[in-house]
Formats: C-alpha cells, structure tokens, sequence
C-alpha cells in the first residue's frame, strides 16, 4: 500500500458524460501528479500541482482539468468523454518535485 | 518535446538469468531518470532512478546505467527470481522534474 488512495475504484459511463476522479496524498506529500495510462498510448503524464498550485502540464487535453485544495487532495475533471478516454488514471505524489513519486491504485474509467 | 523509447517490449527469461531494457531519450535538457515496476492490477512503483551526475548506480540485484552522450540509460536485473516478473517503465524527466516521459513498457516473465 503506497498510502496515496484513489476513488473510485471503477467507473462507468457513457460518451458526453463529466466525471471526477479524486485523489488523496500520502500524509505530508505537497506534490500530486496524474497519469493516463492507456493500451496503445502507453504512460502518458497529465499535470503536476505542488502545494495547491498548478506546476506543469503535461499531455492533457483541454476538456480535461484539475485542482489541489488546500488540504492537498487533488480531484481530475473529465468532460464530454469520448470513447478513446476510457483508460487507467493514476494519481502520484511526492514530498516534492524531484522526490520518490508514490502511485495510488488507479480509477479504471470505462466510457460506453 | 522529449521522447523515450524503450526495448524490447517482451523479455522471457530463465530463473537466475540477467535481464537487460534499455530506453533512449531525445533531450538532452533530460537529467533524472526513474524506473518503475508494475505488477498486474497495481500501480508503478519506483525501484530505481539515476540523474545525470552519475554512470551507474546499484541496489542489491538491480543496476542503472547511463550514457549521456548517446542519450540510453539501461536496466539489470542479476539473479532474476519468479516475482520480477512485471512491466517495467523507464522515465525521463528534466532538471525541474516538471514533466516525466515514459518509455512503451517491458513485459518482463521470468520462468521457473
């Protein structure tokens, strides 16, 4: 257990829907990053924040957004979901940039 | 932007023998680079990284190479034992640690 928990677990929906994904850090972690990982695209890296504040953008399109609340949890906002974004979402965090990076168990999203 | 490339993508090998992937990046602004493991239904998890500063590093059965000038760094693993199999994903990162590229995976099985 990395100590970085993601809910949900699954989820299912159908293409045009929104959902959110959440993400809680390991206790003290200031840093959260979300990753796509997807069979033909392999790991791809979306977007970083450190300490509530955005740091990096990575391969993350534009219908796609997140944000760190001051209590360090990070939630990723996916909107009109096409089929081609059902995929593995992880979530990682770090003490810092540059630290070990500690990956949650993923959101398996299933767009119908 | 940075691209990692990563061979091969399936590696079979007896118990007790070596295995080598190696990954090739194209920045050269690229100075830390993690690998990570991946075990079916979990998320990666970081078993080693180097930065630019050094050749070559060691932790017990596992070996980082890296070669700057030609831009590869390479995994070993001495020893193999039934539980390294796994994917295996190199990274690339630069000097920030802003943003992370991954290499395709390995899909490494290590037969008894």
């Amino acid at each position: 257990d990395s100590g970085v928990t993601q809910t949900p677990k699954h989820l299912i929906t159908a293409t045009g829907q929104r959902v959110t994904l959440r993400c809680s850090p390991r206790s003290g972690d200031l840093s959260v990053y979300w990753y796509q990982q997807s069979l033909d695209q392999g790991l791809q890296f979306l977007i970083q924040y450190y300490n509530g504040e955005e740091r990096a953008k990575g391969n993350i399109l534009e219908r796609f957004s997140a944000q760190q609340f001051p209590d360090l949890h990070s939630e990723l906002n996916l909107s009109s979901l096409e089929l081609g974004d059902s995929a593995l979402y992880f979530c990682a965090s770090s003490p810092g940039p540059g630290d070990e990076q500690f990956f949650g168990p993923g959101t398996r999203l299933t767009v119908l | 932007g940075e691209n990692v490339e990563q061979h091969p993508s399936t590696l079979s090998v007896q118990e007790g023998d070596s295995a080598v992937i190696k990954c090739t990046y194209s920045d050269s602004a690229s100075n830390y680079f993690p690998w990570y493991k991946q075990e079916l239904g979990k998320g990666p998890q970081l078993i080693i990284d180097i930065r630019s500063n050094v050749g070559e590093k060691k932790d017990q059965r596992i070996a980082v190479t890296l070669n700057k000038t030609a831009k590869h760094f390479s995994l070993h693993i001495t020893e193999t034992q039934p539980e390294d199999s796994a994917v295996y994903f190199c990274a690339a990162s630069p000097t920030n640690f802003n943003k992370f590229y991954f290499g395709s995976g390995t899909k490494l099985n290590v037969k008894p």
